[in-house]
């Protein structure tokens, strides 16, 4: 079973507006990491933040984790239709689970 | 090899054939990962390995799911008498020392038919 929850489940944007997933989780983390995966395509890693660190950035990518409230967010700014795809966080800490993911796309 | 390599890419099982899956890592990555994504769904955590030690196979679904990774290296997937509901893609994942970057191959496809 999944230790991981996402939301949204599911987020329809316009190109050009900005996307927020969020994960939480219910263990102490090592790190949390967020992969994307384009639909029948392999996980491509996006962006790891450490337990002791509270925001990273990465291009068009922003990710901040808040381990009070075991939670972290994914940020996509200015996002286009080649963003389109799912994208999971995966905790790393005593186990290795991924959250159920959400599933983003991006209308031109 | 520059990343996860996992063979075959597709792989078609009669229902109640064995199979073996292949996962060869980053070389120099001490921890390997095995899950299964069904489709549609998040990939499911099966068993975790540092070098050649299983530390965790909480994820194995029955006992007929083995997992091995005799010389730390390469890793190997077995499913036995396979049932529909095996059909899934099964991802290999390894990463380097310290809990760093976990690099995913691409994933064999396994249909049970």
């Amino acid at each position: 079973s999944q230790q991981g929850e996402e939301d949204p489940q599911a987020l329809s944007i316009q190109e050009g507006e900005n996307a927020t997933m969020n994960c939480s989780y219910k263990t102490s983390i090592n790190n949390l990491q967020w992969y994307r995966q384009n639909s029948g395509r392999g996980l491509v890693h996006l962006i790891l933040i450490r337990s002791n660190e509270r925001e990273k950035h990465s291009g068009r990518l922003r990710v901040t984790l808040d381990t009070s409230k075991k939670s972290s967010s994914l940020l996509i700014t200015a996002s286009r239709a080649a963003d389109t795809a799912s994208y999971f966080c995966l905790i790393y800490g005593q186990n290795f689970v991924f959250g159920p993911g959400t599933r983003l796309s991006v209308l031109p | 090899g520059a990343g996860v390599s996992q063979s075959p890419r597709y792989k078609v099982a009669k229902r109640g054939q064995d199979v073996a899956l292949r996962c060869d890592p980053i070389s120099g990555h001490v921890s390997l990962f095995w899950y299964q994504q069904a489709l549609g769904q998040g990939p499911e955590f099966l068993t975790y390995f540092q070098n050649e030690a299983q530390l965790d196979k909480s994820g194995l679904p029955s006992d007929r799911f083995f997992a091995e990774r005799p010389e730390g290296s390469v890793s190997t997937l077995k499913i036995q008498r396979t049932q529909q509901e095996d059909s899934a893609v099964y991802l290999c994942a390894s990463s380097g020392q310290g809990a760093t970057e976990a690099f995913f191959g691409q994933g064999t496809r396994l249909t049970v038919v």
